[in-house]
């Protein structure tokens, strides 16, 4: 079965750094775009970055651009996302996702989330 | 960045009801629409993409339809474990944004 178990979340200040992991089994890793989106407080979903099934593109919202980066080690199975200057805005439920196979952009496998709440 | 408008933003209906929820694209985004499910405390779950393609194992009563800028999802016959929210995503490209939502509780 597919697996996403996400870690890292926290409380952190204003201006603050986090990284975030993911850790993916179940399926062969290296060979899927993987994401991650955001849900906040107010229950809306946010998408926040992507990467390619190698690790050479990634995108980025204007919202995080500059801020996030989206990473990976396809021999550990495992997804990063690491955040700086963070902002209260930020705050909220991240999931860990799998992008779905052909032109992809949906997300066909959810983890349980990790929660990050940005406050002084 | 594409706008997505849903409707209803909640819904009460009884088991064995049929209901329809649509979602609005602020420009053609062709059939690049993906919808999910989530439950009260969970992760959600994709339902539909491609517009009118079921995911694996979802259930026959759930169809979606539409192209362009308009899409509906419909659930025949709704079981107890279908209440819950509904998100719609368009994935056409980035930035892939989602509707807010819409709630679907037990009348």
């Amino acid at each position: 079965d597919v697996k996403l178990v996400e870690s890292g979340g926290g409380l952190v200040k204003p201006g603050g750094s986090l990284k975030l992991s993911c850790a993916a089994s179940g399926f062969t890793f290296s060979s899927y775009t993987m994401s991650w989106v955001r849900q906040t407080p107010e229950k809306r979903l946010e998408w926040v970055a992507t990467i390619s099934s190698g690790g050479s593109y990634t995108y980025y919202p204007d919202s995080v651009k500059g801020r996030f980066t989206i990473s990976r080690d396809n021999a550990k199975n495992t997804l990063y996302l690491q955040m700086s200057s963070l902002k209260s805005e930020d705050t909220a439920m991240y999931y860990c996702t799998r992008d779905g196979l052909g032109r992809g952009g949906y997300f066909d496998y959810w983890g349980q989330g990790t929660t990050l709440t940005v406050s002084s | 960045d594409i706008q997505m408008t849903q409707s209803p933003a909640s819904l009460s209906a009884s088991v064995g009801e049929t209901v329809t929820i649509t979602c609005r694209a602020s420009e053609n985004i062709y059939s690049y629409l993906a919808w999910y499910q989530q439950k009260q405390g969970k992760s959600p779950q994709l339902l539909v993409y491609n517009a009118k393609t079921l995911a694996e194992g979802v259930p026959s009563r759930f169809s979606g339809s539409g192209s362009g800028t308009q899409f509906s999802l419909k659930i025949n016959s709704l079981q107890p474990e279908d209440f819950g929210s509904y998100y719609c995503q368009h994935h056409y490209g980035t930035p892939y944004t989602f509707g807010g939502g819409t709630k679907l509780e037990i009348k």
